[in-house]
């Protein structure tokens, strides 16, 4: 059974940019969450995907979408980056919306923005 | 509103000794809570869980977590350290579709 995977790994780009982050889930899991983790800190919640749907937000700005596909992968999409982006982008999937169904975690991409 | 205090940034231990991981909870309910251990480059893994069933919860890895209303503590514990356990470790009050992640306590384990 494949794990979740991201990619790419590392990702540099400049202030003002664009930048899309994907998420394969886990075999069987219908279920995406992303989430920041700034150095230093624990991880926020962006949003959450269920079925193609967002099923959930934290207090992120518009310019933080996303989109889940039939096959339940996911992308991250950030428009007009800003300095405070960096970090690291971590992807969750699970089998369902509560918070019984274990959320199982990518290794995460690691954004730079210069 | 739900959260969660993680009282050390970094704790350090001797290989073999007692590993203890402090966090608070602030919530209007009994919550459910959890530990999650982040090792380098690898992806956050659920350590243990606690769902207002046994207040005494056991995990992977010979963690173990207790309950305590009264102190609205959910302290993390193991017995004995090993050089593995060196990581970061957050503890996570779960909401409707989300997980409420404290800031985290390095722990380091010296030979």
């Amino acid at each position: 059974e494949t794990g979740v995977t991201q990619s790419p790994t590392h990702l540099i780009k400049t202030r003002g940019q664009q930048v899309t982050l994907r998420c394969s889930s886990q075999s069987g899991h219908n279920t995406v969450s992303w989430y920041q983790q700034a150095l230093g800190q624990g991880p926020q919640f962006i949003f959450q995907y269920y079925r193609e749907e967002e099923n959930g937000r934290g207090n992120f700005p518009p310019r933080f979408s996303g989109l889940q596909f039939p096959n339940y992968s996911s992308e991250l999409n950030v428009n007009a980056l800003e300095l405070d982006d960096s970090a690291l982008y971590l992807c969750a999937s699970s089998t369902g919306t509560s918070y019984y169904n274990e959320q199982f975690f990518g290794p995460g991409t690691r954004l730079t923005v210069l | 509103a739900q959260s969660v205090t993680q009282l050390d940034s970094h704790v350090s231990v001797s290989e073999g000794t007692p590993v203890l991981l402090r966090c608070n909870y602030s919530s209007s309910y009994s919550p459910s809570l959890f530990w999650y251990v982040q090792h380098p480059n690898k992806g956050l893994q659920l350590l243990l869980k606690y769902t207002s069933a046994a207040t005494l919860v056991k995990g992977i890895n010979g963690f173990e977590a207790e309950f305590k209303k009264s102190e609205t503590s959910f302290h993390l514990t193991k017995p004995s350290a090993h050089m593995s356990d060196a990581a970061e470790y957050f503890c996570v009050v779960p909401g409707y579709s989300t997980l409420t992640f404290g800031k985290g306590t390095m722990l380091l384990v010296s030979p």
